[in-house]
């Protein structure tokens, strides 16, 4: 299985940005696609995705997200920072089955 | 807009079986997506366990072995999780999810909270 490493947590002043890693130990690209996803979750609300292919932006996501990256560095930003965005973090893979996800990067205000 | 709801019981006992219903609205299921379960352990880890797809393929994840079965009814446009022999590790929020090939997962049900217990 490919193996997704975030940090823990990531604490950031309002208006600030926030940059969030995600390292896998396989390259996920394939054909011109990085197969890397981004999601935001909130305490007691499902996953949201951001970004899809490392760095598109999803449906109705605010052009505050982006992502880029490609092989095995994966970065989600945010900037500036806003109130409503502390929430936990993941990245996932969808380039080899079984698809797997990060353990999350809390982010926190200042 | 596509919607997904989970439904099922909320505590089950060790050594039984797990089983789960997804209700699609907004879409058939059978008219593209694959249609997966991922569930979320206290602790936060996420854990892919296999889909469905639209042609009534499945796909599960390996650690999961033979306990795990995916079956639709078209019918009703739903889809269904059996896991089987379950632990008290197996307790965890489950969520019903579809995504377009390999893009993310677009569409999430809020989830359902089952507890192993005896």
């Amino acid at each position: 299985d490919i193996v997704l490493t975030q940090s823990p947590a990531l604490a950031v002043s309002l208006g600030q940005r926030a940059t969030i890693s995600c390292k896998t130990n396989q390259n996920v690209d394939y054909y011109g696609n990085s197969y890397m996803h981004w999601y935001q979750q909130k305490p007691g609300q499902q996953p949201k995705l951001l970004i899809y292919l490392a760095s598109n932006l999803a449906s109705g996501i605010p052009a505050r997200f982006s992502g880029r990256g490609s092989g095995t560095d994966f970065t989600l930003t945010i900037d500036p920072v806003e109130a409503d965005d502390t929430a936990t973090y993941y990245c996932q893979q969808s380039r080899n089955l079984p698809d797997t996800f990060g353990a999350g990067t809390k982010l926190e205000l200042k | 807009e596509i919607q997904l709801q989970e439904s099922g019981p909320g505590l089950v006992k060790p050594s039984q079986s797990l089983s789960l219903t997804c209700s699609v609205t907004g879409y058939t299921i059978t008219s593209g997506y694959d249609w997966s379960w991922i569930r979320k352990f206290p602790g936060n880890k996420m854990e892919w366990m296999g889909y469905i797809s639209n042609s009534g393929s499945t796909n599960y994840n390996p650690s999961l072995k033979s306990r795990i079965s995916i079956t639709r009814d078209t019918s009703k446009n739903q889809f269904f999780l059996q896991l089987n022999s379950v632990t008290t590790e197996d307790t965890a929020t489950y969520y019903c999810a579809s995504r377009h090939g390999g893009y993310g997962f677009a569409y999430w049900g809020q989830g359902t909270l089952v507890t192993v217990s005896s």
